[in-house]
Parts: structure tokens; sequence; C-alpha cells
């Protein structure tokens, strides 16, 4: 299985501050890599697909980049809404993973 | 607009069968261009894919669960459903189900576009 490892596993930021999220993968996985944000109590919700590319309705300061095995998640100017947990996801090959996840927490 | 919803009993004694049903509302589990799938959470801890099924009936699973797993559907309805056997503690868990979207040309390029908003089970006697 191919296990996918995010770091940090937890930070502490401000509104208005850049934030970035890694995620890297065992092997390679092309750019075949999901982002998703969960907030608490609630499913997760889809941010980013094959790496980069944003989901309709997601604003546009989420960005996402990599391939290969090392992916970010980017943040540009972080909202009161954007506090959350954040996961990604290799749809690479079965059984597709997830991260542990990355929890982004008001500082 | 797709909306998924999770059924069934929040309570499963240890060693009987878990049985989840998924309606789907707002689309077709018939799409050629999704498959369905479950996904778990234990209580403070991540994500785990359970397995999928697609229109044809063909139905892919986590091999870390696929001896005590069967996915199906019934189209008639518009529905899915997870059944997995032998439950224990550690099946504790919020169960979604969700839509898994197609958005490429090869074999890999899938990702959870919709979600239920999930179900606690608790294994418990």
């Amino acid at each position: 299985d191919i296990q996918m490892t995010q770091s940090p596993s937890s930070l502490s930021a401000s509104v208005g501050d850049r934030v970035t999220i890694t995620c890297r993968a065992s092997q390679s996985i092309s750019r075949y890599l999901n982002w998703y944000q969960q907030t608490p109590g609630k499913a997760p919700k889809l941010l980013i697909f094959a790496a980069s590319s944003l989901q309709s309705g997601v604003p546009s300061r989420f960005s996402g980049s990599g391939s290969g095995t090392d992916f970010t998640l980017t943040i540009s100017s972080l909202q009161p809404e954007d506090f959350a947990t954040y996961y990604c996801q290799q749809s690479y090959s079965t059984p597709w993973t997830f991260g542990q996840g990355t929890k982004v927490e008001i500082k | 607009q797709l909306q998924l919803q999770e059924s069934g009993p929040g309570l499963v004694k240890p060693s009987e069968t878990l049985s989840l049903t998924c309606t789907v509302s707002g689309g077709s589990i018939s799409s050629k261009t999704y498959y369905w799938g479950w996904i778990r959470q234990p209580p403070g801890k991540g994500l785990e894919w359970i397995g999928s099924i697609y229109y044809t009936g063909s139905t892919y699973y986590n091999r870390s669960l696929k001896s005590r797993v069967t996915i199906s559907g019934d189209t008639s309805k518009n529905q899915f459903s997870l059944k997995l056997s032998s439950v224990t503690a550690a099946d504790t868990a919020v169960y979604y189900c969700a839509r898994i979207y197609y958005y490429g040309s090869g074999s890999q390029e899938w990702t959870f576009d919709s979600w239920g908003q999930g179900t606690l089970v608790t294994v418990s006697s």
C-alpha cells in the first residue's frame, strides 16, 4: 500500500497568514493526488484534485502543487472559515489511501 | 443538487454484521461517469477507504477489509449498500458514502467529489 505522510500534524496560524501543508507519498504517484478539508462534525470537502486543479466553488486562495512523491497545499491568506483539518489522498493505486491529516488551529 | 444520505443501525454487537445504505438524490448511480464508495473514520482518527462500486456492479475493496466487506447497488432505488461482517470494536467509526468522480482519460483520475454527512456506528455489546 502507498503510505501518505503529511507534515506538520498540526499548526497554529493567524488570520491572513500564508499556510503551507506538505504531503509525501511512499512511492511516485505522478499527479494523482487530492486534497480535502474537514471541519469538526462534518464530512470532508474536496478542495483540489489532480494535484493542482481547484474544485468548482473553492476559493482561489487555495492552491496545490507537486508531482511524484512531494506535494503541497497552500492557503495564501488564511480566513476564519479555513481553520480545519486537511487531508491528502492518492488515487494512483488501490487501496486509495489518505494522509493522517494536518490540523490548522487559531494562534 | 446531489445529496447522499447514509442510513442504518447506530449500534452493532461484536461478531455481527454492520449494514448501511446510501440513498442518492439529485443524481443517478447508473451514471457511467462515477463510482460510488464508502469511507470510514474512527473517532478522532483519519480516513480509510473501504471500497467502491460501479454501475456495472464491479466492485473494488480495500484488501485490509476485503474478506469481510460486500458493497452492492440497487439502481431501482438509486441506493448502494455496505455490509461488514464479524465486526469488532475496531470497526467503530463514522461511515461516509461518497461519489467518486472520474476526471481524466486514464485509469487513475479519481476523486471523492461529494460526500454524505456520515453516520456513527458503534460496535458494542
